[in-house]
Parts: C-alpha cells; structure tokens; sequence
C-alpha cells in the first residue's frame, strides 16, 4: 500500500514551453502533498506544499508564478513549470501524506526528470 | 539551521550490520526521528520513525538514546541493493520534512 506515481517519469522540452506533472496516491487520500526539486549532487529541496482544495504554501525563493500547483482532488496533485528554462532541468519529486496511513510519514513518487533544452 | 548531523559518507560489508549515526541534540520533545533513503535516481523510500522508543521493522531497526540528541539506524544485514543516500530528519508530526545532505552508503561486496 500507499503508492505515490508521477507522471511522467522524464520530459524533454524547449525553452520557452510549459511542462505538467501530475502526483497520484494510488491507494489513499492525501490530504496533504509536497513537492521537491533535487539537482544533481544535491540533497531534496521542498518547493511547496499544497492541501487539497486550497492554495499551495511556497517556500522562500520559490516562484509562485512559475511552479503552479493545483491539488483538485485528493488523490491528484499537478507541478506546472510555465515558461521553462533550462535552469529549471532538474529532478521533480512528489509525496503524499495521509493520516491514519501508517502514521504521518510522507510517501515519494519515483520523480520527473526534466530537461529544459 | 539543520536539526541532524550525519556523516557524508561510509562503506560497509555485504552481509554485516550497518550502523548509521544521526545526531540530533537539538531535539525537542515532539519531534520524531524519521529515515528515508534514497537510492539513484529515485523518489526517496521511508524506512522508519520514531519518538522516544527503539523501532524495528521488516527493514531496520531505530535506535534512541535515553536523552534522544542522537540515534543509529541498523540494517540487520546489508545488500548491495541498500547501497543508497540515507537521511535522518527531526521533525514534529504533521510539519513538512527538510532535508539535509544525508549519508551516502555504499555497500561493498
């Protein structure tokens, strides 16, 4: 149980464009999930967290405009890097959290490589 | 400020117990102790948590100090597949995770 997927797990555009990346808990709700950035060599950094229903929290130097994040349903949670450069290439990571699923620790999606040419 | 201390890296033998330090002395009493690793290329992977007790499941096992300012992390009998980045993170239930530079492992054959 507690299944996180992201789809998908490697996208390749051009500068300029936007790039969706979808976050699903596949056997629980999660009222609550997070997203994170990882560049290479680096340790996870928390972009945002969103509830389902309500605005997402960014973190200091986190782009609101830029990183658009929608948490419609509580099991769907969207990354939207509009206008994207090639400083925003990095590994994407999602995690949901749910009370009541095996205590409030946070389950990871694989990740989305993105590369921003 | 990070709440833990790791070291960056360490070797161990395939086969054997590894013990993986965290220093934690800033503690405070509603904070857990949770582990993640992460191997290449991947979403991080929960292994384990805890408060105040040691912890122990089908993966490893947490071990507390009485004071709780530090505590190990025991994979019973390393696999080259736990060859990962492990992070110690000291947070309240319910608060978002921060992490920080984790312990690289490489389990050597």
């Amino acid at each position: 149980g507690a299944v996180v997927s992201q789809h998908p797990s490697w996208v390749i555009c051009k500068s300029g464009t936007s790039v969706k990346i979808e976050c699903r808990s596949l056997d629980f709700q999660a009222t609550t999930m997070f997203w994170y950035r990882q560049f290479p060599k680096q340790s996870l950094m928390l972009m945002a967290t969103s509830n389902e229903g309500s605005k997402a929290t960014y973190e200091q130097g986190v782009e609101k405009d830029k990183f658009l994040i929608n948490h419609a349903s509580l099991t769907l949670s969207t990354l939207t890097v509009t206008s994207a450069h090639p400083e925003d290439s990095s590994f994407y990571i999602c995690s949901a959290r749910a009370a009541g699923v095996g205590g409030n620790e946070q389950f990871f999606g694989p990740g989305t490589r993105l590369t921003v040419l | 400020d990070a709440k833990t201390t790791q070291p960056p890296s360490m070797d161990c033998a395939e086969g054997r117990a590894a013990n993986l330090p965290c220093n934690h002395s800033t503690i405070s009493g509603n904070e857990y102790v949770y582990w993640y690793r992460q191997i290449h290329s991947q979403g991080p992977q929960y292994i384990i948590h805890g408060l105040k007790n040691n912890e122990t499941n089908e993966m490893a096992s947490l071990i507390i100090t009485e004071d709780r300012k530090s505590s190990t992390l025991i994979l019973p009998h390393a696999t080259l597949r736990d060859t990962a980045v492990y992070y110690c993170i000291v947070e309240a239930a319910g608060n978002k995770l921060t992490f920080g530079g984790g312990t690289r492992v490489l389990v050597k054959p």
